[in-house]
């Protein structure tokens, strides 16, 4: 199982992007697949996407379709979410989340971020 | 509205046994889709609760036990206790969507 840590809180203006990263540690992070989940205030869990670590292939939801981007770098073992022409819907709790089964859509999330606060405000 | 359907709240009291339904259709659980579940208290990360319909992480109690018929899933909980208030989601895949699919969420209260 692996430990991941985010960054911090952000906040930002309609219409710009939010960078949000993912750092992990433990043994199995190259054989993983890490993905992304958010939750706006009292409101359920919506998928995002998520990246192969080891091929770095990408899925997302189609709702995110044109506004989502997820990258790792191995050598800083971080993987990051931007999410770009941010709205007020947009504002939620960010978590990543991490998982060994293939395809990537299939697994269940072992591992959590702590969760990052993403408030888009005018 | 979610994909997946759970009931909004289940209750029950101390030492009593609950389930909560998640229906989904041909697309997700019906399609042989494998659905987890996750337990979260309020202000903190979901926690995997069941894996691949039945399966329990280590650290687990099996006082929680889940399963999964046609287009519907269910999770058990018995000898209820406080510490179980939370709410609970399940997980699968939807080959309409393409993507992974979350129920609405249930909130279990112990009376």
């Amino acid at each position: 199982q692996m430990q991941l840590v985010q960054s911090g809180p952000e906040v930002k203006k309609p219409g710009t992007s939010v960078k949000v990263s993912c750092k992990a540690s433990g043994l199995t992070f190259i054989s993983s697949g890490v993905q992304w989940v958010r939750q706006a205030r009292g409101q359920r869990l919506e998928w995002i996407g998520g990246i192969v670590v080891r091929s770095a292939d990408t899925n997302h939801a189609q709702k995110f379709q044109d506004r989502v981007t997820i990258t790792r770098d191995m050598s800083t073992r971080t993987v990051s979410l931007e999410l770009s022409s941010l709205s007020s819907e947009d504002t939620a709790v960010y978590y990543c989340v991490s998982g060994t089964v293939f395809p990537l859509g299939l697994s269940p999330f072992d591992s959590w971020g702590q969760g990052t606060l993403v408030t888009v405000s005018s | 509205q979610s994909v997946l359907t759970q009931p909004p709240s289940v209750s029950g009291a101390p030492g009593q046994r609950i389930t909560i339904s998640c229906t989904g259709s041909t697309s997700n659980i019906g399609a042989y889709y494998d659905v987890h579940w996750y337990q979260q208290v309020p202000g903190t990360a979901p926690k995997l609760l069941i894996y691949k319909n039945t399966n329990r992480p280590s650290g687990v109690p099996d006082r929680f036990s889940g399963s999964k018929s046609g287009t519907s899933a269910s999770l058990a909980i018995t000898g209820l206790q406080a510490e179980d208030e939370a709410e609970y989601y399940c997980q699968s895949f939807d080959n309409r969507l393409s993507g992974v699919v979350f129920g609405g969420g249930t909130k279990l209260t112990v009376l």
